[in-house]
């Protein structure tokens, strides 16, 4: 079973608009992350935010964590036709060995 | 760009064949990890190693066995390939702060 879920599965915008996407998770954490895949390669880490962190920024990215609803939000602001691609949302449930559990990702659609 | 290497890239096999998979790694991280990608269930963990000789199951690992001999190699097996077993595999490593970094897939095809 998938620890995180993203909503929505999928989003479709114009370049220069703000893309959320959201998830939750459901048990506790030590960390959450954010990773990129375009079409055909691997994934690729974007951003990390630790369980008592509430919110985390790089470049035109931010990130907000909520573990009372365990739920995290990626924002994208200003996107271009380079972001599209699948995001996942990514949970270490801290039960040691760092496994890292995914979500089944959103997939954002950016118009030029 | 981390350096994992995937081999091979793109397979196709028969049924009852065994397949093996190897990411091999020169970051000298500790953590390796094989997850398998369909669509409509994202990433599903299915192996990783801690270090060497050391491995454990992760939440799909019926049918897939792993090997870590160097802390470089990590080899994922399936003794006898099923249907349900295409798909396409990732190899990650990460060091203590979780941050995974992913090779480029390998695309299994079972007939």
């Amino acid at each position: 079973s998938q620890q995180g879920e993203e909503d929505p599965q999928a989003l479709s915008i114009q370049e220069g608009e703000n893309a959320t996407m959201n998830c939750s998770y459901k048990t506790s954490i030590n960390n959450l992350q954010w990773y990129r895949q375009n079409s055909g390669r691997g994934l690729v880490h974007l951003i990390l935010i630790r369980s008592n962190e509430r919110e985390k920024h790089s470049g035109r990215l931010r990130v907000t964590l909520d573990t009372s609803k365990k739920s995290s939000s990626l924002l994208i602001t200003a996107s271009r036709a380079a972001d599209t691609a699948s995001y996942f949302c990514a949970t270490d449930p801290g039960t040691g060995g760092f496994k890292t559990i995914f979500g089944a990702g959103t997939r954002l659609f950016v118009k030029a | 760009d981390a350096g994992i290497t995937q081999s091979p890239r793109h397979k196709v096999t028969e049924t009852g064949t065994p397949v093996t998979l190897r990411c091999h790694q020169t970051e000298n991280h500790r953590y390796m990890y094989w997850y398998r990608q369909d669509p409509g269930h994202g990433l599903r963990l299915i192996h990783y190693s801690y270090g060497v000789k050391d491995t454990d199951k992760g939440e799909v690992s019926d049918g897939y066995s792993v090997s870590r001999s160097k802390t470089e190699d990590f080899l994922l097996t399936l003794e006898s390939a099923t249907s349900s077993q295409t798909s396409v595999y990732f190899c990650a490593i990460s060091e203590s702060s979780g941050e995974l970094f992913f090779g480029e897939g390998s695309r299994l095809t079972v007939l």
